[in-house]
């Protein structure tokens, strides 16, 4: 069964801080890896999806890598601003029908 | 707009009641899915199904029903909800393929006293 940790569960942070969001997963099988954002009370927003056979993927100021080998992904925000307060989930696929989400890190930019 | 939309947002109901949460999707998505969102427990997966008439069970499926007889629908079925089904459900679609995100919709908040 595949485990997905995700590593500080909480993070606070001054404004134009760079973050660095860790997320270990068991098995290295994947078939994909997805990062999401949700906001308290609010849906989950896909942020950025990395394929097995991809190092990483860059969107503005996200950037994800991924390293299959070692079951890691980290997701790097640039220059952080408070509108970027929110937690941060990744959720690894070994197939087209079931993602397996970390418990997330909620994230708190201080302005 | 692209979008997946749930209804209600918000429902609280009796023990026993039966009801139903909506869950559509106009992105012509094969694959579409519920999960259930509790804290300390992180996001679970309760249905899935890879097209119409094509339904298999999650991780938790029990006390639940689904059914998909159009591919822009899949509506979740509590036939008797108990106090254990009180939490934060959310759809979810995506084309099939290792390329695609899943998009998922704004949530359901249950709660059953």
């Amino acid at each position: 069964k595949q485990e997905v940790t995700q590593i500080p569960a909480a993070l606070s942070v001054p404004e134009g801080e760079n973050l660095v969001l860790n997320c270990s997963f068991t098995d290295s099988a994947i078939y994909n890896l997805q990062w999401f954002r949700q906001d308290p009370g609010k849906g989950l927003t896909s942020l950025l999806l990395i394929q097995s056979s991809q190092r990483e993927q860059t969107s503005g100021r996200l950037n994800a890598s991924l390293d299959k080998s070692s079951g890691r992904s980290t997701l790097y925000i640039a220059a952080s601003q408070p509108g970027d307060s929110a937690t941060y989930l990744c959720a690894v696929s070994h197939n087209d029908y079931k993602l397996s989400f970390g418990a997330g890190t909620t994230v708190t930019v201080r302005a | 707009e692209a979008q997946v939309t749930q209804n209600p947002r918000y429902l609280i109901t009796v023990t026993g009641k039966k009801l139903t949460v909506t869950c559509s999707q106009n992105m012509n998505h094969e694959y579409m899915s519920w999960y259930r969102q509790d804290p300390g427990l992180g996001l679970r997966q309760i249905y899935y199904s890879m097209n119409v008439e094509v339904t298999d069970k999650g991780d938790v499926p029990e006390g639940y029903k689904v059914s998909r007889k159009e591919k822009r629908n899949f509506p979740l079925i509590l036939e008797s909800p108990s106090p254990n089904q009180t939490s934060l459900y959310f759809c979810a679609s995506s084309l099939v393929g290792t390329a695609y995100e899943q998009y998922f919709g704004p949530g359901t908040r249950l709660t059953v006293t």
